[in-house]
């Protein structure tokens, strides 16, 4: 069965530093978003890509978050300097153009950041 | 207006009981509600959806009700079993465009044997 590999699946950091997080889609899913999930929450959008563009990236703090998509498969969220609050699992998601607008978003299995 | 509420927090309930887990939007321009299942070290799974043109959805041993004029949905889990335990989260969603897709805070099911 297809799945949202991600990578690594822990990252300690120290505050200040910089991480990166990798994400590769299910084959042939257009649509990824990258996520973050506060413990005892439910998952927050911070991006989306159709293919190789942002869609809504709203949500994303862009003093220091950046995503990119450069070839429309996998894609890189990286965050620079690293804040003790942005301790929380990253997850990305993708989907397919299905018959309708209800198309359902495949989850990996995230990535745990702890900034000390 | 996009917030969805969710309720209760966590739950305790016996093998073979029946969970239900509520959530609640202000937003009437959602049009799709899902909920997810996630296990610990794992992402969200689908576990079950339904639009507001109906009012209960069922598959299996989940069903969904929902009451549009409430504007709440509501998930049913009949017979619990342990392997049932893990956070749920309903989401509701508007179009393509994640800005639209928000998720409840979650509730934590535990089935006890």
């Amino acid at each position: 069965e297809a799945e949202v590999a991600q990578s690594p699946r822990y990252k300690i950091t120290e505050k200040s530093q910089a991480v990166a997080f990798w994400c590769d889609p299910i084959s042939g899913h257009a649509t990824l978003y990258w996520y973050r999930q506060i413990l005892g929450q439910g998952p927050e959008l911070l991006v989306q890509f159709q293919d190789e563009s942002v869609v809504d990236d709203s949500q994303l703090p862009k003093d220091r978050f950046s995503a990119e998509r450069l070839k429309g498969v996998d894609s890189t969220l990286k965050i620079q300097p690293a804040e003790l609050g942005d301790s929380a699992m990253y997850l990305c998601a993708s989907s397919s153009p299905g018959t309708d607008d209800y198309n359902e978003q495949f989850f990996g299995p995230g990535t745990r950041l702890t900034v000390l | 207006q996009q917030q969805v509420k969710q309720s209760p927090q966590s739950l305790i309930v016996q093998k073979g009981g029946i969970s239900i887990i509520n959530c609640a939007y202000e937003n009437t321009a959602f049009d799709y509600f899902p909920w997810y299942q996630q296990f610990p070290g794992k992402g969200p799974a689908l576990l079950i959806a339904i639009r507001p043109d109906v009012s209960e959805k069922k598959e299996g041993r989940f069903t969904i009700s929902f009451n549009k004029s409430a504007k709440q949905f509501s998930l049913h889990i009949m017979d619990s079993q342990p392997g049932d335990s893990a956070t749920y989260f309903c989401a509701a969603k508007r179009g393509n465009y994640g800005q639209n897709f928000v998720f409840g805070p979650g509730t934590r099911l535990s089935v006890l044997p």
